[in-house]
């Protein structure tokens, strides 16, 4: 059974930052793997999709990296604003299932 | 950007009663999803489904649960006779057959509390 875990749970940085959100996840034959923002009472908007045969993606300032034989994904965030403040969630893919299992997510703050 | 509708924002029903949340997926989506996510918890899977049926389904949907695509563009979720615990935000999701976008687009989600 996947099992997904986000480190740390809650980070409070000033802006200019760069940050590294960290998801780690029990079953490695995912078939991709995507991280999410959520603010709060709000829906979830996607950031990034990983293939399970890449190895990173960036968009913008996101750079999210996929090491699938260790089971880590890392989220990388250049030069954080305050609107950057929300909950970050990562949910790997796996192969025979077509659900997604997310984490418990990174709630980030990003002050002036 | 093409989205994914969730009707009402919120719904206040009472214990008992039956309610339908609706959703219109991305139009050339072919995969359908609903999600929960009771507060301060994570996000859960219910259902997924294609090709007009269910195609997996998870522990929390049981029969009170259950899913419809009445027509070409809706995509709706019944919980037959609710009971506080299903008090959640409620996310439905599509998501396309190419290699293009195989990627999750989520709604922005119906706030069900049951009183």
């Amino acid at each position: 059974k996947q099992e997904v875990t986000q480190i740390p749970a809650a980070l409070s940085v000033p802006e200019g930052e760069n940050l590294v959100l960290n998801c780690s996840f029990t079953d490695s034959a995912i078939y991709n793997l995507q991280w999410f923002r959520q603010d709060p009472g709000k829906g979830l908007t996607s950031l990034l999709l990983i293939q399970s045969s890449q190895r990173e993606q960036t968009s913008g300032r996101l750079n999210a990296s996929l090491d699938k034989s260790s089971g880590r994904s890392t989220l990388y965030i250049a030069a954080s604003q305050p609107g950057d403040s929300a909950t970050y969630l990562c949910a790997p893919g796996g192969y025979n299932t077509d659900k997604l299992i997310f984490g418990t997510g990174t709630r980030l703050q990003v002050f002036p | 950007e093409p989205e994914v509708t969730q009707t009402p924002s919120h719904q206040v029903t009472q214990m008992g009663q039956e309610v339908i949340l609706r959703c219109v997926p991305i139009s050339n989506h072919l995969y359908f999803y609903w999600y929960r996510q009771i507060l301060g918890q994570k996000v859960e899977f219910l259902v997924s489904f294609y090709n007009n049926e269910i195609s997996e389904k998870s522990e929390i949907f049981d029969d009170q649960f259950s899913v419809e695509r009445p027509d070409g563009s809706n995509f709706t979720l019944k919980i037959r006779s609710t009971k506080l615990e299903d008090s959640a935000m409620y996310f439905c999701a599509s998501k396309g057959d190419t290699a293009s976008n195989y990627g999750y687009t989520f709604g922005s989600g119906t706030r069900l509390t049951v009183v």
